[in-house]
């Protein structure tokens, strides 16, 4: 079964740092370009970050650009974000997306259930 | 950054009836338009691609047309399991950009 299971959500304070992670498991991961997505509560759908299967291409959203890094260990089929000096409105439950082609990115046909990440002191 | 609008934002629908959600983008996107639906508590879930490819799986009473800046996601006969929150998203450039939602409710 495609699958991505995300973790290490969970209550940080405004200046600390949290690093989610998200486990691949029934495709081939280091083929896909892979994504973070978050959902504030009661709100809609924001792109974070962006990296392709080879890590050499990486984007972020401007509301997180220089704060959260994206990476990934192919070898370990598992794909990281990590969250520096959060802030209050990266509250939020954080997924991993996959790419769906190997081609133009930025169709998500892979989800994981989600990571929840509150930011408070 | 590309801003994305849909309307209606809300909705109330009947079973059978045949819907329609309306995205427009604030520049061309040629057909660069996905559809995802969102349930409550649940993952977003891909509905179609490139304006009006159906994703594998999803039932045919999804469609979607479009291309530019104007989208329509169309479900012909609407059933039960399709009462969820509806986005638009552009992957035309970055940041990849979301439409606002629409949420269909039971009339």
């Amino acid at each position: 079964e495609v699958q991505l299971v995300e973790s290490g959500g969970g209550l940080v304070q405004p200046g600390g740092s949290l690093r989610l992670s998200c486990a691949a498991s029934g495709f081939s991961f280091s083929s896909y370009h892979m994504n973070w997505v978050r959902q504030a509560p009661g709100q809609g759908l924001e792109w974070v970050s962006y990296i392709s299967s080879s890590s050499l291409t990486i984007y972020y959203a401007d509301s997180v650009k220089g704060r959260f890094t994206i990476s990934r260990d192919n070898a370990e089929n598992s794909l990281y974000l990590q969250m520096d000096s959060p802030r209050d409105e990266d509250t939020a439950m954080y997924y991993c997306a996959r790419d769906r082609s190997s081609g133009w990115p930025g169709v998500f046909d892979i989800w994981g259930q989600g990571a929840l990440v509150t930011v408070a002191s | 950054a590309i801003r994305m609008t849909q309307s209606p934002s809300s909705f109330s629908a009947s079973t059978g009836d045949r819907v329609f959600i309306t995205c427009r983008a604030s520049q061309d996107i040629g057909s660069y338009l996905a559809w995802y639906q969102q349930k409550p508590g649940k993952a977003p879930k891909l509905l179609i691609y490139a304006a009006s490819t159906l994703q594998s799986g999803v039932p045919s009473r999804f469609s979607g047309s479009g291309s530019g800046t104007d989208f329509t996601l169309t479900i012909s006969c609407l059933q039960s399991e399709d009462f969820a929150t509806y986005y638009c998203q552009q992957y035309y450039n970055y940041p990849f950009t979301f439409g606002p939602a629409t949420k269909v409710d039971i009339k």
